[in-house]
């Protein structure tokens, strides 16, 4: 069964550090997503990306995230200078589209740990 | 601004027992979903429903879109069904989900 993946697994990185966490969708889905998970708080959206742009963005996706679809099967989430409260598990979701494809599924997730 | 709240935020059953899971929403939606996460943490889709009811094995999800309110029940309790259930409404117009904190389910052999 086609799964959502996503590298690597566990990233520590220091305060400041950019860090570029992975995925790679189902192959014939559309519609990508970033959400995240801070330690015991509940899962929040970050950004949606359809048709190689962003389609929605929330008040945490601050300008020192990005996302990007650099080859057609990647989908990658930038974090310039990292802070402390991006300690958090970043998990990509995806969804094939159309009438009846709005399930997401999601990765395994990252686990960001920033010093 | 929509929000989810979900209750109880922590349940123990004893196996075999019938349980249920409720959840509110603040604002019309075009959708509810029901997921389960691991103790792992990895995220399973279980339900989409936008109106009635769904059913997948022991397990049964109902949306009631006129009180804002689902339900999901899982029949003849199992310990393995322990896991964390959240419900999620779709906040916008590309489907991104707007998730309730959650209802810790343990159930005991």
């Amino acid at each position: 069964e086609p799964e959502v993946t996503q590298t690597p697994s566990h990233q520590v990185t220091q305060m400041g550090q950019e860090v570029i966490l992975r995925c790679v969708p189902i192959s014939n889905h559309l519609y990508f997503y970033w959400y995240r998970q801070i330690l015991g708080q509940k899962v929040e959206f970050l950004v949606s990306f359809y048709n190689n742009e962003i389609s929605e963005k929330s008040e945490i996706f601050d300008d020192q995230f990005s996302v990007e679809r650099p080859d057609g099967s990647n989908f990658t989430l930038k974090i310039r200078s990292t802070k402390l409260e991006d300690s958090a598990m970043y998990f990509c979701a995806s969804r094939a589209g159309g009438s009846i494809g709005w399930t997401q599924y999601f990765g395994p997730g990252t686990r960001l740990l920033v010093l | 601004k929509n929000e989810v709240e979900q209750s109880p935020q922590n349940l123990t059953a004893q196996e075999g027992e019938f349980i249920t899971i409720n959840c509110s929403y603040s604002v019309g939606i075009s959708a509810l979903h029901w997921l389960q996460q691991h103790p792992g943490g990895g995220i399973v889709s279980l339900f989409m429903l936008s109106s009635g009811k769904k059913k997948h094995g022991r397990l049964i999800a109902t949306i009631n879109i006129q009180e804002k309110h689902s339900s999901l029940h899982i029949t003849a309790s199992h310990p393995r069904d322990s896991a964390v259930y959240i419900c999620a409404a779709h906040g916008g117009s590309q489907g991104n989900l707007i998730f309730g904190k959650g209802t810790k389910l343990s159930v005991k052999p």
